[in-house]
């Protein structure tokens, strides 16, 4: 089945606390990204990556890192979390980048508590 | 700056009748935007998908116009079902300075309930 897995699923952590949220593909996809979700905010880029090393920041990206060493995996780093980063976080992935109207896929979702 | 907006307050239909949702947007030239429907928890799937050249596309109950003039997009659900109870995002591209990537840029979403 296509989709795209995140875990986890739930995540509550506190401030500083190095965290790592994975994102996988099986579909073949160049172009990935991930958003996170806030109320009255919709859905804002953090980060997106082209191919397989190559990324680069979205509308949202301080106090992220990223990394595409394989095509399928797009990890979401937070180095040193604070309080303002707790959100519901989506990885998706399209075919090439979302020029033509590529189909955005979205995982389940990671909402991450930061206190 | 380039700014998208959909209707913040929900909308609330009987089931049976025609919902219609608005997307607009300012400082735009999208050669396309995208309908998504994302219910509680989960992440947004696609719908449709309409093209700056095509003025309507349909998908069963799924009607989709563009007016580039307006600057607007309508999402019309016919026959609305509770089953259609979800929020529902546009979504546009935008095409970077470098003219080598795009990103897509969604607005807030509109939730529709639909009751009996």
């Amino acid at each position: 089945e296509a989709q795209v897995t995140q875990n986890p699923r739930y995540l509550i952590t506190v401030t500083g606390k190095k965290l790592t949220v994975t994102c996988s593909q099986n579909m073949n996809h160049e172009y990935m990204s991930w958003y996170r979700q806030d109320p009255g905010l919709g859905l804002r880029q953090i980060y997106y990556s082209m191919n397989v090393e190559v990324t680069d920041k979205g509308d949202v990206p301080e106090g992220y890192k990223v990394s595409r060493k394989e095509k399928r995996n797009f990890p979401l780093i937070l180095e040193s979390p604070s309080p303002n980063q707790t959100s519901l976080y989506f990885c998706a992935s399209s075919s090439r980048v979302p020029l033509s109207g590529e189909t955005q896929y979205f995982g389940p979702g990671t909402r991450l508590l930061v206190l | 700056s380039q700014k998208i907006e959909q209707n913040s307050e929900a909308l609330n239909i009987q089931e049976g009748k025609t919902a219609t949702l608005t997307c607009n947007y300012t400082n735009y030239s999208p050669a396309y935007l995208q309908w998504y429907r994302q219910d509680p928890g989960r992440g947004p799937v696609f719908l449709l998908l309409i093209r700056e050249n095509e003025k309507e596309k349909r998908k069963e109950r799924l009607k989709v116009t563009f007016d580039t003039t307006l600057k607007q997009s309508l999402f019309h659900i016919t026959a609305s079902q509770p089953a259609d109870s979800a929020t529902y995002l546009c979504a546009l591209p935008r095409r970077l300075i470098t003219g080598t990537a795009s990103k897509l840029t969604f607005g807030t979403g509109t939730r529709l309930q639909v009751t009996l």
